[in-house]
């Protein structure tokens, strides 16, 4: 079975500073990953997904992600944090086609508020 | 593109009563997936499908709830009959394909059974 867990539940950070939304998955094979964000009364919106290459992954609203295969991460990152990057953050799994998978559905995390203040 | 369609957007019903919620999929996009999210329980993926068929149904609660998805461009979620527990937000997803490829969310419906 595969699992996605997010540490916390919550993490505030002043606006301009960077940002980290933390991400450890657990999958048995290669894994694809991927990062959503919900806003207020909003479906969850794609930011961006890691399916090979190079390691450091980067998508919208200037996010990056960074997948660490000996460490089972995809922490989520951006070097200056704005107010309106204040949402819900999700990450989420599924195995890869090479290790098995390719037509299943997606594993989120519970959540990350991510909360900037001005 | 208008995006994945969710309807209604509210709904509140007694107990008891049938719930049907519907989705209108991505033109083009061959996978569909029914999430529920609560505060307690987070998003969990209720069923999915490819191509019209159910490929995982592990996830739909009990046998109160059942989806179809008679055609590539409709499917519709059904709860009968409704309990307060049930209370919660339905997402529809599509994508081109389960796997390697980005889901697109619809708005959601936000059920409440009194």
């Amino acid at each position: 079975a595969q699992s996605v867990a997010q540490p916390e539940d919550q993490v505030n950070v002043a606006e301009g500073n960077p940002l980290t939304v933390k991400c450890t998955y657990s999958v048995s094979g290669n894994p694809y990953l991927f990062w959503y964000v919900q806003y207020p009364n909003r479906g969850l919106q794609f930011l961006l997904k890691y399916i090979t290459g190079d390691n450091l992954v980067k998508g919208s609203y200037g996010f990056e992600a960074e997948f660490n295969k000996s460490q089972t991460s995809f922490h989520l990152k951006k070097p200056s944090a704005l107010v309106s990057d204040s949402a819900l953050y999700f990450c989420a799994v599924t195995l890869s086609p090479d290790s098995g998978g390719g037509a299943d559905g997606l594993t989120f995390g519970k959540g990350t508020h991510l909360i900037i203040q001005p | 593109d208008a995006g994945v369609i969710q309807s209604p957007r509210h709904e509140v019903t007694e107990m008891g009563q049938e719930v049907t919620l519907r989705c209108k999929p991505i033109s083009g996009h061959n996978s569909l997936f029914w999430y529920r999210q609560t505060m307690m329980r987070g998003l969990e993926l209720l069923i999915y499908f490819n191509n019209n068929v159910p490929i995982d149904d592990s996830g739909m609660p009990e046998d109160r709830f059942s989806a179809k998805m008679p055609n590539a461009s409709f499917s519709t979620l059904k709860i009968q009959p409704s309990e307060p527990r049930d209370s919660a937000v339905y997402f529809c997803a599509s994508s081109l394909l389960a796997g390697a490829y980005e889901q697109y969310f619809g708005p959601g419906t936000r059920l409440t059974v009194t």
